[in-house]
């Protein structure tokens, strides 16, 4: 089955450790996308790449940092210098010249 | 001028109702608009989506209403379903060359359809 996978889908963290979200897609596309979820919110962009070895800040990259050294591949750090880490994470992924974005199914993480 | 504003925030309608979720933004640029439906906990999933060079586009019982002039789009779901209750995201992305895929999504609508 082709799709985005994130794991875990629960992370709990102490204050102050850093943290790494997965995000793989075998969907063979070129973009990938983080976004943070808080309730009663809409989705902000952390973090986007458009190809490998490349990636661009998003509204709110304070605090996290990626990498995109596979095309199927884009783990999302949590760092201790994000203040409000607590929020539900999501991953999607585009084929380039396309506009559909394909969501993960998220990382709930609480950090305590 | 990046912002896509979304309302109501919550709504809660009889089944076989037609819940109404508006949008409106203001930077001229954009060119896609889609809709997303997300269910608690699980990730948003691609419902419909619409490009101002048609004023609606229907998919089942899901139709968007798309108001070029007026700077509005709005989802409209037809005979709604107690399966229908989840949180409906409108969004919209910006053309361009340097196009990067990036949408702006509004804050979300909560539908809860009563059996």
């Amino acid at each position: 089955d082709g799709g985005i996978t994130q794991s875990p889908k629960y992370l709990f963290r102490k204050e102050g450790q850093n943290v790494t979200l997965s995000c793989e897609q075998n969907l063979n596309h070129d973009a990938m996308y983080w976004y943070r979820q808080d309730p009663g919110q809409g989705l902000r962009l952390i973090y986007y790449s458009q190809i490998v070895n490349d990636f661009q800040k998003g509204d709110i990259a304070e605090g996290y940092s990626v990498s995109r050294e596979k095309k199927e591949s884009f783990p999302l750090t949590v760092t201790s210098a994000q203040k409000n880490p607590t929020a539900f994470y999501l991953c999607a992924s585009t084929r380039q010249g396309l506009d559909e974005q394909y969501f993960g199914p998220g990382t709930r993480l609480t950090v305590t | 001028q990046q912002q896509v504003k979304q309302s109501p925030q919550s709504l809660i309608v009889q089944k076989g109702g037609i819940p109404i979720i508006n949008c409106a933004y203001e930077n001229t640029a954009f060119d896609y608009f889609p809709w997303y439906q997300q269910f608690p906990g699980k990730g948003p999933a691609l419902l419909i989506a619409i490009r101002p060079d048609v004023s609606e586009k229907k998919e089942g019982r899901f139709t968007i209403s798309f108001n070029k002039s007026a700077k509005q789009f709005s989802l409209h779901i037809m005979d709604s379903q107690p399966g229908d209750s989840a949180t409906y995201f409108c969004a919209a992305s910006p053309l361009g060359s340097g196009n990067t895929g990036k949408l702006i999504f509004g804050q979300g609508t909560t539908l809860q359809v009563k059996p």
